[in-house]
């Protein structure tokens, strides 16, 4: 089973919709992030939690909102889509200890399309 | 601000080396990571190298860091159409504890 899951991995929506995307893992990570791809412009880290008390905006959170259910589950919500919000969204965990590397994991993604 | 640079696309022969580099920002960041994207999947930790060293070398992977001049550098060996796939630069994000990625370089691998 993946230690990281996302659902669901493909949306379709229309403008003006609320919508959610849920991440799940099992890997007891205390961290926890959603990305954004989009083609030629990489990986944009939209909100970040290192604990379930702990959240904060990343580089686009504008038009985004997270909430951090339990140490396992961190969602993602779009209050209300609009087509420029259509990309490649990623969840991803990791969980620095000491002086560890801080690798992150990352789920399968989920393709969102808002027309 | 931090920024993380890459080219977009590289392409290669079956066999060749591939080469693939990588500009950062933050003389800070502790670690800096290769991560792989192959279609359709998300990405995956590759190879990461502390900063205090020059050269990680692993199987077909080196990875090359010039602190001085803030590059880095992922040298495959041999590469195999299966080494196709999206190779991102990452560094770490200072104060925001988050990795902070590249555009990502497109790599793919002609027979």
């Amino acid at each position: 089973d993946a230690d990281v899951t996302q659902t669901p991995r493909n949306r379709i929506t229309k403008t003006g919709k609320r919508i959610m995307l849920e991440c799940s893992q099992t890997k007891g990570h205390d961290r926890m992030y959603w990305y954004r791809q989009d083609p030629g412009l990489g990986l944009r880290l939209i909100y970040y939690s290192f604990d379930v008390k702990d959240i904060n905006k990343g580089e686009i959170s504008d038009g985004y909102s997270v909430s951090r259910q339990a140490q396992a589950k961190f969602s993602l919500s779009l209050e209300s889509a609009i087509p420029n919000q259509t990309a490649l969204y990623f969840c991803a965990t990791s969980d620095l200890r000491g002086q560890g590397s801080d690798e992150q994991f990352f789920g399968p993604g989920t393709r969102l399309t808002v027309l | 601000g931090e920024d993380v640079e890459q080219s977009l696309f590289l392409s290669v022969r079956e066999g060749d080396s591939s080469v693939i580099n990588c500009t950062y920002t933050d003389s800070s960041s502790t670690y800096l990571y290769w991560y792989k994207q192959e279609p359709g999947a998300g990405l995956q930790l590759l190879t990461y190298i502390f900063s205090n060293m020059d050269m990680k070398q692993d199987q077909r992977l080196t990875v090359l860091l010039n602190k001085k001049d803030k590059h880095l550098s992922l040298r495959i060996a041999d590469t195999q159409t299966g080494d196709s796939a999206i190779y991102f630069c990452a560094e770490e994000g200072g104060s925001q504890g988050n990795l902070i990625f590249g555009k990502g370089t497109k790599l793919s691998v002609k027979p």
